[in-house]
C-alpha cells in the first residue's frame, strides 16, 4: 500500500475483554514496529519484527500483550484482559530494513479501555 | 540502554523567526536518526532522515545536524510558520530498543 495503514482507528471496549489492533505495512518492508504513547508523552517502544520474527519484545508490558505477523507482512496486536491502563494511542511503523531504515508511521490505534 | 533527551521542551516564537531543536541521546553506536513531527490526534510524520556517516542534511526550510560522537543532533527551522506548530520528536536508530524522546512542542504565532 502507499503508507502504513491501521484498523481500528478508535478502539472503545470495556475493562477485561480482549482487543486486537491491525496493521498493514508499506509493501516490501521488512522491519515493523509497534509503539504506544500515551497522552503528553513520546511513543513507547513495544515489540519489533523482521520478517515474522519477533526480534525484540522487550518492550511489552506484560503477558496480556502480544503480537504476530505470521507471513511478515501485516501484524496484529493483541490485549487480553484489557485494563484501564492500557488506554492509549497504538502506532505501527514499517521501514524497508532495520540497519539504515527509515521509519514510516501509521495514523495510530486509539484505545480506550471503560 | 538509550537515553533521549530533547530541550526545549516546549517553545513558543513568532512568525518568520528561525529556531532550533536540541536532541540528545547517551549511545552513540547508532545506525541513523530520524526526525519527525506529530500533529494532535495524529501519527507521526517523517521530517528528516541522517545516516551515521552524515553530518547533515536537507529538506526545504528543515536542516538536521548529526554529531554521533557527542550524542547530540539539531533541527534548524528558518523563517519558521504557524503551519510548523507541532510536536518534534527525534529517533535514534541503533542496535538497542529504539526510544524516542519526550518531544519539543512547537508553538509558531502568527
Amino acid at each position: 500500500g502507499a503508507g502504513v495503514s491501521q484498523t481500528p482507528s478508535n478502539k472503545v471496549t470495556e475493562k477485561g475483554k480482549y482487543v486486537e489492533l491491525r496493521c498493514d505495512p508499506i509493501s516490501g518492508h521488512t522491519a515493523l514496529y509497534w509503539y504506544r504513547q500515551s497522552l503528553g508523552q513520546g511513543p513507547e517502544f513495544l515489540i519489533y519484527f523482521q520478517g515474522t520474527g519477533a526480534a525484540d519484545d522487550s518492550g511489552l508490558p506484560n503477558d496480556r500483550f502480544f503480537a504476530v505477523r505470521p507471513e511478515g507482512s501485516v501484524s496484529t496486536l493483541k490485549i487480553q484482559r484489557t485494563e484501564r491502563g492500557d488506554s492509549a494511542v497504538y502506532l505501527c511503523a514499517s521501514s524497508l530494513t532495520r540497519a539504515t531504515g527509515e521509519l514510516f508511521f501509521g495514523e495510530g490505534s486509539r484505545l480506550t479501555v471503560l | 540502554k538509550q537515553e533521549v533527551t530533547q530541550i526545549p521542551a516546549a517553545l513558543s516564537v513568532p512568525e518568520g523567526e528561525n529556531l532550533v531543536l536540541n536532541c540528545s541521546f547517551t549511545d552513540s553506536a547508532i545506525y541513523n536518526l530520524q526526525w519527525f513531527r506529530q500533529d494532535p490526534g495524529k501519527g507521526l510524520t517523517s521530517l528528516l532522515l541522517i545516516q551515521s556517516s552524515q553530518r547533515e542534511q536537507t529538506s526545504g526550510r528543515l536542516n538536521a545536524s548529526l554529531d554521533k560522537s557527542s550524542g547530540r543532533s539539531t533541527l534548524y527551522i528558518a523563517a519558521s510558520q504557524p503551519g510548523d506548530s507541532a510536536t518534534y520528536l527525534c529517533l535514534p536508530g541503533g542496535y538497542q530498543k529504539v526510544t524516542f524522546g519526550t518531544g519539543t512542542k512547537l508553538q509558531v504565532i502568527p
